[in-house]
């Protein structure tokens, strides 16, 4: 059963363009998002994150969006550049239930000159 | 800062055979997990520690896994015997305490069993 989903597995967009990377969940009792950012060989590292009583958080070039209703989150980056090229892992969490943090499959994103 | 270190980063075995993996968290992170990641998977929670205690080894496979985390700093996990279906990456992370602070990963060990 996964909780977490991220339909895309890949992702390919032209540099100075937006990137949007999308991510649905189905557990309502998850009140923490993540997103984490990994490259081959690596472990994934933190990116951004947002709470639940949140819909919105900017960080620079990185954009979280969170539609609780949908329970639907996006990362959108903007503009893209080649060095984002990784996977983006969205991560969920339910605060009262210990921390525990589960991933989605994740989306491979390329930049393309 | 150093962050969290892992070894080793590969490792191959015959299956049937025993297996260790080391993770050194960062300093004065109480909170350590250990993930598997499968192909084309996301990290999936084995085990987590608070300094020395397994606070959720729910998802760890106690008939082949161990793990411990003696003084609450490094940890080492174990596959014994390995089977052919735990080839994966494994990765360990380590969180300082405080319940919004991100969990750091380690590079990971690449498991092959053949």
């Amino acid at each position: 059963d996964q909780q977490v989903k991220q339909n895309s597995p890949s992702l390919s967009v032209q540099e100075g363009r937006i990137s949007i990377l999308n991510c649905d969940y189905t557990n309502s009792m998850f009140d923490y998002f993540l997103w984490y950012k990994k490259y081959p060989a690596e472990g994934p590292t933190f990116l951004i994150s947002i709470s639940s009583i949140k819909d919105k958080n900017e960080d620079g070039r990185f954009t979280v969006f969170l539609n609780k209703s949908a329970k639907h989150l996006s990362l959108h980056i903007v503009p893209s550049q080649p060095g984002d090229s990784a996977v983006y892992f969205c991560a969920a969490r339910n605060t009262g239930g210990g921390n525990k943090l589960t991933f989605g499959t994740g989306t491979q994103l390329k930049v393309e000159l | 800062e150093a962050g969290v270190v892992q070894s080793p980063r590969y490792k191959i075995i015959e299956k049937k055979q025993p297996v260790a993996f080391w993770c050194n968290p960062i300093s004065g992170h109480n909170t350590l997990y250990w993930y598997l990641q499968n192909l084309g998977q996301g990290p999936e929670l084995l085990i987590r520690y608070e300094n020395e205690e397994a606070v959720d080894d729910s998802q760890l496979p106690k008939d082949r896994f161990s793990a411990e985390r003696l003084k609450g700093v490094d940890s080492t996990l174990k596959i014994q015997p390995a089977e052919l279906g735990d080839s994966a990456v494994y990765l360990c992370a380590s969180k300082a305490a405080g319940v919004d602070n991100e969990q750091f990963f380690g590079p990971g060990t690449r498991l092959t069993v053949l």
